[in-house]
């Protein structure tokens, strides 16, 4: 069975970092053809895809936020991770992790960015 | 970038009612398309992947249709637990989701 879920600071202000952790059981990101992906959604609104990182560590990224994304994986820990910098008011949103093309989702976290 | 269109956007319906949720995508996506249901305060959940492919333990009434750029998800008998957002999601060429038909009982 595929689990998956989110930690992440709850709160931070505008200009930091945000550091997320996708804790995952059930695969392996070692194992051929898996994938995480990080998914947000603000308040109200839609779902904007993030980053997927692959079992070869090949990673790929939203263009319109590339330059301030950064995914990674532990397999020896079942973990995988993303960092956005510099977050903004407007990045305020719950952030969920995935499973392969989306397959399974975790509960998902809420960050908060305020001064 | 593939755009993701759904209409409507706010769709009232009966219980039993056959219901019809649209998404077009701006370019060709072939059938690399899947089906979301986002309950209030739930992560999404897969209902169809692939256009027309059911997710293990979605019920029958839900299926998929279409190619290239037209696609449709269809509810055969609306029951109340169904109301929710559904969203489309693209990944020929990158990932973009659909911005979500809000499904609600009439």
């Amino acid at each position: 069975q595929v689990t998956l879920k989110e930690s992440g600071p709850g709160i931070l202000q505008p200009s930091q970092t945000l550091s997320l952790t996708c804790s995952f059981s059930g695969f392996s990101l070692s194992t051929y053809g898996m994938c995480v992906g990080w998914i947000r959604q603000s308040s109200g609104k839609g779902l904007e895809w993030l980053a997927n990182i692959w079992w070869n560590d090949d990673k790929y990224y939203n263009p319109s936020l590339k330059n301030r994304l950064t995914i990674s994986k532990d397999t020896s820990n079942n973990q995988a991770f993303l960092k956005i910098t510099n977050m903004d008011t407007a990045d305020t949103a719950t952030y969920y992790c995935a499973y392969n093309n989306f397959d399974y989702w975790g509960q998902g976290v809420m960050v908060t960015v305020s001064s | 970038d593939i755009q993701m269109t759904q209409s409507p956007s706010l769709l009232s319906a009966s219980v039993g009612d056959r219901v019809t949720l649209s998404c077009k995508a701006s370019q060709n996506i072939y059938k690399y398309l899947n089906w979301y249901q986002q309950k209030l305060g739930e992560a999404p959940k897969l209902l169809i992947y692939y256009t027309n492919s059911l997710q293990t333990g979605i019920p029958s009434r839900f299926s998929g249709s279409g190619s290239g750029t037209d696609f449709t998800l269809t509810i055969s008998s609306l029951q109340p637990e169904d109301v929710a957002t559904y969203y489309c999601y693209q990944y020929n060429s990158g990932y973009t989701f659909g911005a979500g038909t809000k499904l609600e009982l009439k």
